[in-house]
């Protein structure tokens, strides 16, 4: 069974950072994209960050580029997401997904939440 | 503001039709594959719809996908109280290099 379960997430100070990690197992972690999708609450998706199978190729949002930082180990079928510079607006529900071949999602973890709050 | 544009709310009656739009740019739906999630309430999304027209195994077939141009479009048949959920659209960008979703519909089985 494809499975995949985040953490990290919590309560932290404006300007502050968090690291989370998505644990992934039921399937050949090295061989899948794998992407950061995050929901403010009551709003709706969004992308976040893609890393391709290898970890060679990346992708951020306009909105985290410089302050994000997607990266996997593929010896511990892991995710990550580094997130420094945190704003009020990061504030969110983060899911790691594991994608097809044409930019589909087609397994989501449960998600971590985020509050960056005063 | 979403890159691609969805009608904020659709309903019908159980056992209806009910279609949902997802419009967008050559630059996404033009020139990519779309996908389509369903979200029950408090769950995390589902995959539902890809390849514009591809169901996952498990999928009910009352569910259907379909693109044409720059707009794709998601219809569910005999519709059911259970299928009460936000449903998103979702592609490629291929000018901005992102991955970019629909607002989101929020479906209502009156």
């Amino acid at each position: 069974e494809v499975q995949l379960v985040e953490s990290g997430g919590g309560l932290v100070q404006p300007g502050g950072s968090l690291r989370l990690s998505c644990a992934t197992s039921g399937f050949t972690f090295s061989s899948y994209e794998t992407s950061w999708i995050r929901q403010a609450p009551g709003k709706g998706l969004e992308w976040v960050s893609h890393i391709s199978s290898s970890g060679r190729t990346i992708y951020h949002a306009d909105s985290v580029k410089g302050r994000f930082t997607i990266s996997r180990d593929n010896a511990k079928n892991s995710l990550y997401l580094e997130m420094n510079s945190l704003r009020a607006e990061d504030t969110a529900l983060y899911y790691c997904a594991r994608e097809g071949p044409r930019s589909h999602f087609d397994y989501w973890g449960q998600g971590t939440l985020v509050t960056v709050s005063s | 503001q979403s890159v691609l544009t969805q009608p904020p709310s659709v309903s019908a009656a159980p056992g209806q039709k009910v279609t949902i739009s997802c419009s967008g740019s050559s630059s996404n739906i033009g020139n990519n594959y779309v996908s389509w999630y369903q979200q029950l309430p408090g769950t995390a999304p589902k995959l539902l719809i890809y390849e514009n027209n591809k169901r996952p195994s498990g999928i009910p077939d009352r569910f259907s996908g379909s693109k044409s141009g720059t707009s794709a479009t998601l219809d569910i048949t005999g519709l059911q109280t259970g299928d009460e959920a936000d449903y998103y659209c979702g592609t490629w960008d291929s000018s901005l290099s992102v991955v970019v979703f629909g607002g989101g519909t929020k479906l209502t089985v009156l």
